[in-house]
């Protein structure tokens, strides 16, 4: 595997489930990211870990919930979603967590969520 | 507040030129990206400016006046595989990224 993976690539939940969104990367970065992208609208930044260590969280509802296990894991659990939640949930990872002049994101194909 | 102006959508036929605008208004700048991203694929890196200028990089240039806060993304010998989204983002003071809702490039024949 190169690059970044995402699992599921597609995810169906009803309000009441409970699901988990996986990230691996596998480039060395030590910053990894998630966002949501909703049809024509600007990329949301979700959650921030450097270092293992989450240093953003953009007033996220608690329905979301991250966890960063190690520098190339990154999971977000999800539970009590509501409709509006439905989006595609991107992963991206970086060298370094942004205070350095020159650090692309690489991104994850993304899970495309559907709540009913 | 931040934001970040592009258009939402552009035609232009195979084998011309296009340029895609993108408009800033952040607290702050350290750089701006330029990503493309197919449909229903990941959003994949294409430029990045920090200084005033044209950055070029094969068919694909990208052009930035931080005192305007403005730039652009100039394709050239548009090829059909370019249909796709180009999204511009901006790093504030605070090294966070601020993006465009993207612009949706249609190539036709």
């Amino acid at each position: 595997e190169t690059g970044v993976t995402q699992t599921p690539r597609h995810l169906v939940m009803g309000m009441t489930n409970k699901k988990s969104l996986k990230c691996e990367q596998h480039l060395g970065h030590n910053a990894m990211y998630w966002y949501k992208q909703s049809a024509k609208k600007p990329l949301e930044l979700m959650f921030v870990y450097s270092l293992e260590e989450r240093v953003e969280n953009n007033s996220v509802p608690s329905r979301f919930s991250p966890e960063c296990p190690n520098s190339s894991h990154l999971f977000l659990h999800l539970h009590t979603l509501q409709p509006e939640d439905s989006a595609l949930y991107l992963c991206a990872s970086s060298q370094g967590g942004g205070g350095e002049p020159y650090n692309e994101q690489f991104f994850g194909p993304g899970t495309r969520l559907t709540v009913l | 507040g931040q934001n970040i102006d592009q258009p939402t959508e552009m035609t232009a036929t195979e084998g011309a030129i296009v340029q895609i605008n993108c408009t800033y208004q952040t607290s702050g700048f350290n750089g701006l990206f330029w990503y493309q991203q197919h449909a229903g694929e990941a959003p994949t890196f294409l430029s990045y400016n920090v200084l005033d200028g044209l950055e070029e990089k094969g068919r694909f240039s990208s052009f930035l006046s931080r005192s305007k806060g403005y730039s652009y993304l100039l394709l050239k010998e548009l090829q059909m595989k370019d249909s796709a989204s180009y999204l511009c983002a901006v790093r504030d003071s605070n090294y966070q990224l601020i993006w465009g809702a993207g612009t949706k490039l249609i190539i036709k024949p």
